[in-house]
């Protein structure tokens, strides 16, 4: 079984304040893959990124930084100089489905974490 | 560019009636759709998907039903709502081959009373 959890609820920082949102996963796959989607109050998921779980690598772009560890099962968000636009809930998502024809990507979700950014 | 359309955007509906929400793919074929639900505070829950058309499956029991009369048209029905049907349901889609990440619809935000 696969589980994906994000302990922080809800995250409050004044504007231009740099936050990270925790997430940790749960898997025995060997390959799999990562995703942050983000929920503003309009309600629609926008996705943000997927992780190959070979690709450790950090991802950066733009305001958003990604920092994947699998020695802690962790993927974790940073949002720098947060913008009041940024005020959304985020959702952390695993996958161990293998790309393929078959097309049942199953993704697990976390319960997502409420970030407000004050003006 | 591929976009995706939920329909319509809220509904309140009484307990026992009949649900049907729709959802379209422009810009695609033959892509993987799937149903979710979000009930208020929670995450997301995968209630159907679809890898072609006619071809549905279903990830929870409920009294909810799922089908696919077109290759880029997935509708998700109920014969009659309960109270627990309210909720927040997302339409997704995903290209095959080659990729993982699903794409998401407007939503559609039902309540039952």
């Amino acid at each position: 079984a696969q589980k994906v959890t994000q302990a922080q609820t809800e995250i409050s920082v004044v504007e231009k304040e740099d936050v990270t949102l925790d997430c940790v996963y749960e898997t025995r796959d060997t390959t799999y893959y990562l995703f942050w989607y983000k929920q503003p109050p309009s309600g629609e998921l926008v996705f943000l990124i997927r992780r190959n779980s070979f690709d450790e690598q950090n991802e950066i772009s733009g305001r958003y930084s990604w920092n994947f560890q699998k020695s802690t099962s962790s993927f974790n968000f940073t949002i720098t100089a947060s913008q009041v636009v940024d005020s959304a809930v985020y959702f952390c998502a695993l996958t161990t489905s293998r790309i393929s024809n078959f097309g049942n990507e199953k993704l697990t979700f976390g319960t997502g974490t409420r970030l407000t950014i004050i003006p | 560019s591929q976009t995706i359309h939920q329909w319509p955007a809220t509904l309140v509906q009484p307990v026992g009636s009949p649900l049907s929400l729709e959802c379209t793919v422009e810009g695609t074929s033959n892509p993987n759709l799937y149903w979710y639900r979000q009930a208020a505070g929670r995450g997301l829950q995968l209630l159907f998907y679809s890898v072609g058309i006619g071809q549905i499956s279903s990830e929870v029991p409920q009294n909810l039903s799922a089908s696919r009369p077109q290759d880029r048209q997935f509708i998700l029905s109920s014969k009659k709502l309960l109270l627990s049907d309210s909720g927040f349901y997302l339409c997704a889609w995903s290209r095959i081959p080659g990729a993982v990440e699903q794409f998401f619809g407007p939503g559609t935000r039902l309540t039952v009373l």
